[in-house]
């Protein structure tokens, strides 16, 4: 197993346009995070999925994204009609049924121009 | 709502010295975990160290220490014999215990720099 992967590590695209991310996380953990990082800031946390369900989302996940965890396995963010705001990079981590000891991936970039 | 509170954006050290990050956080619950993570300019965030609320033993890991003030809610992060390796972003984190769902939340972060 070689970690959390996040797929692609950078993103630019242009404003109004959709974009899609995917988090494959370790096989043995059945909890999954989304968070996003602006520059200069920490990581704030978007929603969490324990197996396929998506159990919290943060009031930071505008209508514009979407987020899943077909079969509780990999997950994708999708955000819809990209805003300059959106600009950020965006963290998966997944850990085990006890929370503890969360792995991150590498992040994506999203710049939208 | 719980909140974590990093109050120096920057530090530097000198490399075989030690230096100090300092955590604040504001809880009303009694059980939960706090920890620090480092997040080199690669951007993987690493855990470097964590502790629970209800261990009154400050934990350790080789050259990292914390010293955890659970009346002061403080949680600070001492680094012995600094590297250059270790120059990296730091953030404090916490996470409710119990069946929470687990999210952490962040402090803004402390850039620490080592110089040779």
């Amino acid at each position: 197993d070689t970690g959390v992967s996040q797929d692609p590590r950078h993103k630019i695209t242009k404003r109004g346009q959709n974009v899609t991310f995917r988090c494959d996380p370790i096989s043995e953990h059945n909890r999954l995070y989304w968070y996003r990082q602006t520059l200069g800031q920490g990581p704030e946390f978007l929603t969490y999925f324990q197996n396929e369900a998506q159990l919290e989302k943060s009031r930071l996940l505008s209508d514009r994204f979407s987020a899943e965890r077909p079969k509780g396995s990999f997950s994708t963010l999708e955000i819809q009609r990209t805003e300059q705001g959106d600009s950020a990079m965006y963290l998966c981590a997944s850990s085990t049924g006890t929370g503890f000891g969360y792995t991150f991936g590498s992040g994506t970039r999203l710049t939208v121009v | 709502a719980q909140t974590v509170t990093q109050s120096q954006p920057e530090m530097s050290v000198q490399e075989a010295e030690t230096v100090t990050l300092s955590c604040t956080y504001d809880t009303s619950e009694s059980d939960y975990y706090l920890f620090w993570y480092k997040q080199p300019p690669s951007r993987q965030m690493i855990l470097v160290i964590r502790q629970e609320a209800y261990k009154q033993q400050n934990a350790t890991e080789n050259r990292f220490s914390v010293n955890f003030q659970k009346a002061a809610k403080s949680f600070s992060l001492k680094i012995s014999d600094s590297q250059l390796g270790d120059a990296a972003m730091y953030f404090c984190a916490y996470r409710r215990g119990g069946g929470s769902q687990g999210n952490l939340i962040f402090g803004k972060g402390t850039k620490l720099s080592v110089k040779p």
